[in-house]
């Protein structure tokens, strides 16, 4: 049980253009789910909190125009680069916390994103 | 600034051994506490959360959890080469869902 997809696993894009990505609770509601990046040998840096039909919460220093996340339901959430610019190239990992469980976040496997 | 703090490593052991790693918080009204497994170009995988103080066992892992020292350890026994990995220590912020995470210590299992 708790398992989490990611889609795309990997990614290619050009400077300028945008890139969805889609965070799936395959076998449990997700009441919250998080976005993450990851830099090489870095630790993980959470980037936002999305909680179903709401808007999703910032980090400090996370630009929510360039990122965008909807949580659009309880099984799905998605993360919008827009604009994408080399700089962006990294692992971008969700997370979803189960609605009736403790506090325990589920990850993905993670979309690695290269920007060229 | 709360803080969690992990030693990066890497950690040396044999394998048979007993693999200890380390995490010490600043927050003292830290709560639930978790340690995740991530292999190199994967996404992070919970071995185990600890909540209470004491020891929590699980097959060959054993969480540690000391509030009053602020610190929280995992122990993996009869250490595996398939256990060479980063191991990333957690705690929940109080008052949200979100983590703060350690940045990790490097395991390394000798063969």
């Amino acid at each position: 049980g708790a398992v989490v997809s990611q889609h795309p696993s990997w990614v290619i894009c050009k400077s300028g253009t945008s890139v969805k990505i889609e965070c799936r609770s395959l076998d449990f509601q997700a009441t919250t789910m998080f976005w993450y990046r990851q830099f090489p040998k870095q630790s993980l840096m959470l980037m936002a909190t999305s909680n179903e039909g709401s808007k999703a919460t910032y980090e400090q220093g996370v630009e929510k125009d360039k990122f965008l996340i909807n949580h659009a339901s309880l099984t799905l959430s998605t993360l919008t680069v827009t604009s994408a610019h080399p700089e962006d190239s990294s692992f971008y990992i969700c997370s979803a916390r189960a609605q009736l469980s403790s506090y325990e976040q589920y990850f993905g496997p993670g979309t690695r994103l290269t920007v060229t | 600034q709360k803080e969690v703090e992990q030693n990066s490593g890497p950690l040396s052991v044999p394998e048979g051994a007993i693999a200890s790693l380390n995490c010490t918080y600043s927050d003292r009204v830290s709560q639930s506490f978790f340690w995740y497994r991530q292999y190199s170009g994967k996404s992070p995988e919970l071995i185990m959360s600890i909540y209470s103080n004491g020891d929590k066992e699980d097959g060959r892992f054993t969480a540690q959890l000391n509030k009053a020292s602020q610190y929280v350890s995992l122990l993996i026994r009869d250490s595996q080469p398939s256990d060479s990995a980063t191991y990333l220590c957690a705690l929940k912020n109080s008052g949200t869902y979100k983590y703060i995470f350690g940045t990790g210590t490097r395991l390394k299992v000798l063969a």
